[in-house]
């Protein structure tokens, strides 16, 4: 059974940081890529970042970049979102997803979601 | 531009049918989506994947109830029987090579 366990949520201040973690179980972990999604409240959903398997490729939002950086260990199952320079418009829920490439669709989409973590930024 | 189109709120009779549309913007019309579910106060939950053809590829236990379909630049899915759990919100995604991942606005679909 596939699992993604989202933490590290909570309350920071503007222009402060904090580490959101995703835990994985149940599939190849070290072989897929895996993207944050955000939600703020009321709003739909916003990509913001994704890893590939190995780690070697990552990539980010422009309204993130340079505040924001995504890292894996994969002798642990688990990817993290370290985020700086914290804005009040960063304030969201943020999901971990699953992704998968479809070659024959040319489809690169989320086949398994955290169940996400709140983050607050105010003063 | 990767655009897609969702209307805010649908709504059905408990045990009846409804049709909610994904519509991708101009230049776009043969990429493939997926649709995701969101319960209230849950994540989201992937349901299928939908080429511009309609055929489509459900998710781990997804019922019969969900289906998919296509035409031209929309992309339909399709819930029948409509159940209480099947009130949530919906939303489509899709990818672009040098673009990234592209979610529509959501619809917010309420069972009578």
């Amino acid at each position: 059974e596939v699992l993604l366990l989202d933490s590290g949520g909570g309350l920071a201040h503007p222009g402060g940081s904090l580490r959101v973690s995703c835990a994985a179980s149940g599939f190849t972990f070290s072989s897929t890529a895996i993207s944050w999604v955000r939600q703020a409240p009321g709003k739909g959903l916003e990509w913001v970042s994704a890893i590939s398997g190995s780690g070697d490729g990552t990539y980010y939002t422009d309204s993130v970049k340079g505040r924001f950086t995504v890292s894996r260990d994969n002798s642990a199952n688990t990817v993290y979102l370290q985020m700086n320079s914290l804005r009040a418009e960063d304030t969201a829920v943020y999901y971990c997803a699953k992704e998968i490439y479809s070659n024959p669709w040319g489809l690169n989409y989320f086949d398994y979601w955290g169940q996400g973590t709140l983050v607050t930024v105010s003063s | 531009q990767l655009v897609l189109t969702q209307s805010p709120s649908a709504s059905a009779s408990l045990g009846a049918s409804v049709k909610l549309t994904c519509t991708l913007s101009s230049g776009h019309s043969n990429y493939a989506i997926a649709w995701h579910q969101q319960q209230p106060e849950k994540g989201p939950r992937y349901l299928m994947k939908l080429k511009s053809d309609g055929s489509h590829s459900k998710g781990d236990g997804i019922p019969d109830r969900f289906s998919g379909s296509s035409s031209g630049a929309e992309r339909h899915l399709t819930i029948s029987s409509l159940q209480s759990e099947d009130e949530a919100d919906y939303y489509c995604q899709t990818w672009a090579a040098g673009i990234g991942w592209v979610f529509g606005g959501g619809t917010k679909l309420t069972v009578l």
